[in-house]
């Protein structure tokens, strides 16, 4: 069983840039959430997605925005990076019912200069 | 939202029990009360989830006050491996869906 992967693993990106993270999910596994780590704080929520739709999202503005494929892995997208935008990021996969476990990857850790 | 309150950090030594607190006074009555913890470079790992009564799987125990106004994750004989940022979260779901983790206890264990 392949657990949850993430790519790539580290990233820099100049303010302004787009960037793009890459997610695929546990074997069987329909959900995917993204979370924000910034250093030493605890992952914050960004969005859910399930069955290809966004289902809950945080308090992230639209420049964040998401995909999932029919193939359950994900992408995370982010706009106009800006320097607050360095962190480690997430990604989480799971069953539908949420109060399953949540099986999380190693993270994308991204710096913005 | 509701949110969770934990110790900034805790110290155990090596197999002993580890009481890893947490606060919860504005839970809801559908929210579960799960347990993540972080190893460091790592992503959280799930510890256990419970929603009224207390709960043991092969890692910990979770205990639930009556009123779910705090829990308490409670590992049996605490190893080396176990030093990690704890978190308590509350997970909402139904149309407004959120997830939100506290700030973490950060374990230390003591050879």
């Amino acid at each position: 069983e392949t657990g949850v992967t993430q790519s790539p693993t580290h990233l820099i990106k100049t303010r302004g840039q787009q960037v793009t993270l890459r997610c695929s999910s546990q074997s069987g596994h329909n959900t995917v959430s993204w979370y924000q780590q910034a250093l030493g704080q605890g992952p914050q929520f960004i969005f859910q997605y399930y069955r290809e739709e966004e289902n809950g999202r945080g308090n992230f503005p639209p420049r964040f925005s998401g995909l999932q494929f029919p193939n359950y892995s994900s992408e995370l997208n982010v706009n106009a990076l800006e320097l607050d935008d360095s962190a480690l990021y997430l990604c989480a996969s799971s069953l539908r019912d949420f109060y399953n476990e949540q099986f999380f990857g190693p993270g994308t850790r991204l710096t913005v200069l | 939202d509701a949110k969770t309150t934990q110790p900034n950090s805790m110290e155990s030594n090596e197999e002993e029990p580890v009481h890893l607190p947490c606060n919860h006074s504005t839970i809801s009555g559908t929210d579960y009360i799960h347990w993540y913890r972080q190893l460091p470079s790592q992503g959280p790992e799930y510890v256990i989830h419970g929603l009224t009564s207390n709960v043991n799987n092969r890692m910990a125990s979770l205990a639930i006050a009556e009123d779910r106004k705090s829990s308490t994750l409670i590992l049996h004989r605490a190893t080396l491996r176990d030093a990690a940022v704890y978190y308590c979260i509350l997970a909402s779901g139904g149309s407004n869906y959120k997830l939100t983790f506290g700030k973490g206890t950060l374990l230390t264990v003591n050879p």
